[in-house]
């Protein structure tokens, strides 16, 4: 199975400022996707990392709010701008195997804003 | 639109006896179904997967089941242990779809030594 690294693994932020997430899989992989997950609630897709062109944002989310790069196919950074109490929560990367469906899951980044 | 749901959002269960965490779809073009384990902590850890071409499948003391008449997952856990103690989510893909994950509530499995 993919191994995927996730940094921070926690933060404390500052309302107003901008903190990147970096994803790295031991692995190619196929596709990389970005959730979050807030406390207690189920995980949300916010979008799918495409490399070498932008991200595919689902609904609710868009490119200045969390921009995200995906250089290679085994490295993606999740940014999450000008940020609020709201956004505090996991942000979780995930990839699927270049072989076969499974998808796997960082540990998550854990993100308070202040 | 889509969802995918869990009947029971807590489950308690005695140590040694069996565990059945249930999930219902509504998508029917989803063909690839996983359930995931997540303890207090970390990220959902892959458990097992079933593709819709089949109805049944097993792990090591897991089972998966899927009912596609009724869109219906469920995961088995045989002789639960304390370690089983986790949420538990459902997800399911559409292959066709990007193969994004659409998870489910989640369910709060809890053993009782």
């Amino acid at each position: 199975s993919a191994v995927i690294s996730q940094k921070p693994s926690r933060d404390i932020c500052q309302r107003g400022t901008s903190l990147t997430i970096q994803c790295q899989v031991d692995s190619q992989v196929t596709m990389m996707f970005w959730y979050r997950q807030q406390p207690g609630q189920s995980l949300t897709l916010i979008a799918t990392a495409n490399q070498g062109s932008e991200a595919t944002y689902e609904s609710g989310f868009v490119i200045d709010k969390f921009p995200i790069s995906r250089p290679n196919l085994t490295f993606s950074t999740l940014t999450v701008s000008n940020m609020s109490p709201e956004d505090s929560s996991i942000y979780l990367c995930s990839a699927q195997q270049l072989s076969g469906n499974t998808i796997y899951f960082g540990e998550g980044s854990w993100l308070t804003v202040v | 639109g889509e969802s995918v749901g869990l009947h029971l959002p807590t489950l308690s269960v005695q140590e040694g006896d069996n565990s059945i965490i249930n999930c219902a779809y509504s998508n029917s073009a989803s063909d690839y179904f996983i359930w995931y384990k997540q303890e207090s902590g970390k990220g959902p850890q892959f458990i097992i997967d079933i593709r819709s071409n089949m109805d049944k499948r097993q792990g090591q003391r897991v089972t998966v089941l899927l009912n596609k008449t009724v869109k219906h997952l469920s995961l088995q856990i045989a002789a639960t242990q304390p370690g089983d103690s986790a949420v538990y989510f459902c997800a399911e893909n559409n292959s066709g779809g990007g193969n994004k994950l659409t998870f489910g509530t989640g369910t709060q499995l809890k053993v009782e030594l």
